[in-house]
C-alpha cells in the first residue's frame, strides 16, 4: 500500500529564516509526486509535480526536489503569507485510477 | 477558466438525514475525483470518474455513499442516513487526461453532522 510521511508536523519560522519540509514515500512505481498548499478552510492549491529522481522545480520562494525515497520543499526567506499547511501526495502507476495518496501535511507558521 | 466549484460550502445536518453535494469541474476536464478530509489529516480518496463512468471506489465509501456524474459534466455525492463520523470536509478535484494529470481542487464542502 502506498504511504506518505511528512515531517515535521508543525514548523514555526521567523520571517527570512529558510528551512525545508520533508516528504518520505513508498509507492509501487511512482508516476508523480505532488506538492499542494492548503489554507485553513480551503481546498488544496497545486504547487508542483515531480516525476523522476533528481528533478527540481521552483516557484518564488519555494523549491521542490525529489529522490527515490523522499522529496523536500525548501522555503527560502519565507514571509508571513507563506503560512499554510503544505501537503505532499504520490500518484502511482496503476492500471486504473490515478488517485493521490496524501501525507498529513506540515503546518508552517512564519512570524514577523 | 473559473476553477472547480462546489456547492454548498457548508452543511449542517442532523444524524440520520440525507445530504447531497455538487461539484462542477473545470470545463474541459474529463476526470473527476472525490476526497474526504478530517481535521489534521490529508485528503483521503473516495471515488473517481472518467467522463460519466465511475471507475474506482475506495473501501472508505460505504453503501451509504453514492456518487454520480451524469453526462460526464458535474458530479453529485450523496450520503444517506448520515452519522457523526461523516463530519468532514468533502473535496472535489478534476484533471485532464494527459501526461501531467494534475488534479485541481475545489474549495470543499464542510459537513457537520449533529
Amino acid at each position: 500500500e502506498d504511504q506518505v510521511t511528512q515531517s515535521p508536523e508543525a514548523l514555526r519560522l521567523q520571517e527570512g529564516e529558510s528551512s525545508s519540509l520533508n516528504c518520505s514515500y513508498t509507492v509501487s512505481g511512482l508516476r508523480g509526486l505532488f506538492w499542494y498548499r492548503q489554507d485553513p478552510g480551503k481546498g488544496p492549491e497545486f504547487l508542483f509535480t515531480l516525476y523522476s529522481a533528481g528533478e527540481e522545480k521552483e516557484k518564488e520562494r519555494l523549491k521542490a526536489t525529489l529522490t527515490k525515497k523522499e522529496s523536500f520543499l525548501h522555503i527560502t526567506a519565507p514571509k508571513p503569507e507563506d503560512s499554510a499547511t503544505y501537503l505532499c501526495a504520490v500518484q502511482p502507476f496503476t492500471g486504473g485510477g490515478n488517485k493521490l495518496t496524501f501525507g498529513t501535511g506540515t503546518q508552517l507558521k512564519v512570524e514577523l | 477558466d473559473t476553477g472547480v466549484s462546489q456547492d454548498p460550502r457548508h452543511k449542517i445536518t442532523k444524524r440520520g438525514q440525507n445530504v447531497t453535494f455538487r461539484c462542477d469541474p473545470i470545463s474541459e476536464h474529463n476526470r473527476l475525483y472525490w476526497y474526504r478530509q478530517t481535521l489534521g489529516q490529508g485528503p483521503e480518496f473516495l471515488t473517481y470518474f472518467q467522463n460519466e463512468a465511475q471507475l474506482e471506489k475506495s473501501r472508505l465509501l460505504s453503501d451509504r455513499f453514492s456518487a454520480e456524474r451524469p453526462k460526464g459534466s458535474f458530479s453529485t455525492l450523496e450520503i444517506q442516513r448520515t452519522e457523526q463520523g461523516d463530519s468532514a470536509m468533502y473535496l472535489c478535484a478534476s484533471s485532464l487526461t494527459d501526461y501531467q494529470e494534475t488534479q485541481y481542487f475545489g474549495p470543499g464542502t464542510r459537513l457537520l453532522v449533529l
